[in-house]
């Protein structure tokens, strides 16, 4: 079937570091999303990229789609301890619809 | 307020009672869909609804029944259930299939099964 891989699973860093999580598609996806899970929460949706080569940013965070669609980036400049949790991306295929295929997820913790 | 909810939030059964997890939405969403979601595995699709008795298997159905009598319910049922399906559940609801919107996820159902 049709899968999202995401790397890497955990990620333990120093507050003020950056951090990056990734996603892979083997097939073109026609957008991709992104979720934030907080420890005992439920994952909370970030942002949406529609357009190939499309850059977002939402303060410190980084979205990226990439040119041929299959990829993407989360990108945190100068982690905080309010960041740590699990980042999900989440993909939809062309032709599937509204489903969304979620990727296995990067947990973050930060240290102080 | 805009929201998911699910209940209950945590549920221990024995091999084979039948149990219901409830999901209702108040936002007048088409789509709803329900995960479990395990350690290393991600958030895997269950069953989907894209609208009243309108549902469709996803990606790892075997276990599970739903239903959708009602636009704003969509219950996840387990006839028989066994250890395997200890996980942690999520509904989730969006404007519509040919919306490519945002998903609201419910607070979640921890289930254990011994």
């Amino acid at each position: 079937g049709q899968q999202v891989m995401q790397i890497p699973q955990y990620q333990h860093v120093q507050e003020g570091e950056d951090f990056t999580t990734y996603c892979n598609s083997s097939t073109t996806l026609s957008n991709i999303q992104w979720y934030k899970q907080r420890p005992g929460g439920h994952p909370v949706f970030l942002i949406q990229l529609v357009k190939s080569g499309e850059v977002k940013k939402q303060k410190r965070l980084t979205f990226q789609f990439g040119e041929a669609k299959k990829n993407s980036s989360l990108h945190i400049t100068a982690t905080q301890t309010t960041d740590v949790g699990t980042y999900f991306c989440a993909g939809r295929f062309t032709g599937g619809g509204n489903k969304l295929t979620f990727g296995t997820g990067t947990q973050l913790k930060v240290e102080l | 307020e805009a929201q998911v909810t699910q209940n209950p939030r945590y549920l221990i059964t024995v091999t084979g009672k039948k149990l219901t997890v409830t999901c209702s939405q108040n936002m007048n969403h088409e789509y709803m869909s329900w995960y479990r979601q395990d350690p290393g595995l991600g958030l895997r699709q269950i069953y989907y609804s894209m609208n009243v008795e309108v549902t469709d298997k996803g990606d790892v159905p075997e276990g599970y029944k739903v239903s959708r009598k009602e636009k704003r319910n969509f219950p996840l049922i387990l006839e028989s259930p066994s250890p395997n399906q200890t996980s942690l559940y999520f509904c989730a609801s969006s404007v519509g299939p040919k919306g490519y919107t945002e998903a609201f996820f419910g607070q979640g159902t921890r289930l254990t099964v011994v």
